[in-house]
C-alpha cells in the first residue's frame, strides 16, 4: 500500500520563527489533507490540498502531486501552534483507504 | 450547530468485556470512518462506511465491529477479541467518499483495566 513519510519528526522553534514541514507519499493520490492535533487530541483541519497552493493566514500549503510531496509552511510561529501536524492521503489503489503519516511534533517556545 | 460528537470522552473497561463507542454527525455526510491512535503514533483506519448499510474493513479491523443503520450514526464495538484495545479512538465523516475532506470528532480514550 501507499507509504506516507513526514519530516522532521520533531521541531522546536522560538516564537516568531518560520518553519516548513514536509510530507512525501509513495504513489499517486486522490486527496491530501493537513491536520493540527492540539494537546487535547482534537484534529483540526488545516488544508484540503490534493494539488496546488493554498493560504490561510500564517499558514500555507503546497502539493506537487507529480513529484509526490506536500509542504506546510508556518510563518511567525506562536505558542498556540504547538502540537502535532499530520498529513493524510487517499490513494488511488489499495481499496481507497486513508493513510496518515506519523506526524511532526512542533513545540514553539515563548 | 453542525459537527461530530463522540461519547463517552473517557471509557474504562475490564478485560473480556465488549464496549461500544458512539459517533454521531449532523453534517449530512454520506461517509464515516473510525480510526485508532496509539501514543506518539499516527492514525490507523479501523473501518469506514461510504453509505448507509454499507461498510468496509480498514487496515486494523480485527477485534472490532461496526454498523451503519442510520446516516448520522456509526457506532464502533471493541470486542474482547481485540488484544490491545487501550487507545484513543477518533471518528470522522466526509461529504462523500469520492470527495474525501474528513472532519473529526473529539475522540474517546479507552482504557482496559
Amino acid at each position: 500500500g501507499i507509504q506516507v513519510e513526514q519530516s522532521p519528526p520533531d521541531l522546536i522553534l522560538q516564537e516568531g520563527a518560520n518553519s516548513t514541514l514536509r510530507c512525501n507519499f509513495s504513489d499517486s493520490v486522490n486527496n491530501l489533507q493537513w491536520f493540527h492535533q492540539n494537546p487535547w487530541g482534537q484534529l483540526i483541519n488545516l488544508f484540503y490540498i490534493p494539488s496546488g497552493t493554498k493560504q490561510n493566514g500564517r499558514l500555507s500549503a503546497t502539493t506537487v502531486a507529480t513529484e509526490r510531496y506536500s509542504l506546510l509552511y508556518i510563518s511567525s510561529s506562536q505558542t498556540t501552534d504547538s502540537g502535532v501536524y499530520f498529513c493524510a492521503v487517499l490513494g488511488n489503489t489499495g481499496g481507497f483507504k486513508t493513510i496518515f503519516g506519523a506526524g511532526t511534533r512542533l513545540f514553539v517556545k515563548a | 450547530d453542525g459537527g461530530i460528537t463522540q461519547s463517552p470522552k473517557y471509557l474504562f473497561r475490564k478485560e473480556g468485556q465488549n464496549v461500544t463507542l458512539s459517533c454521531e454527525q449532523n453534517l449530512n455526510h454520506d461517509a464515516m470512518y473510525w480510526y485508532r491512535q496509539d501514543p506518539g503514533q499516527g492514525l490507523r483506519l479501523i473501518y469506514y462506511s461510504q453509505i448507509v448499510n454499507d461498510f468496509q474493513k480498514g487496515d486494523i479491523a480485527e477485534g472490532y465491529s461496526v454498523s451503519r443503520e442510520k446516516k448520522e450514526s456509526f457506532p464502533l464495538t471493541v470486542t474482547s477479541a481485540q488484544k490491545n484495545p487501550t487507545a484513543f479512538y477518533l471518528c470522522a465523516s466526509s461529504m462523500a467518499f469520492s470527495y474525501n475532506e474528513q472532519f473529526f470528532g473529539p475522540g474517546t480514550r479507552l482504557t482496559v483495566l
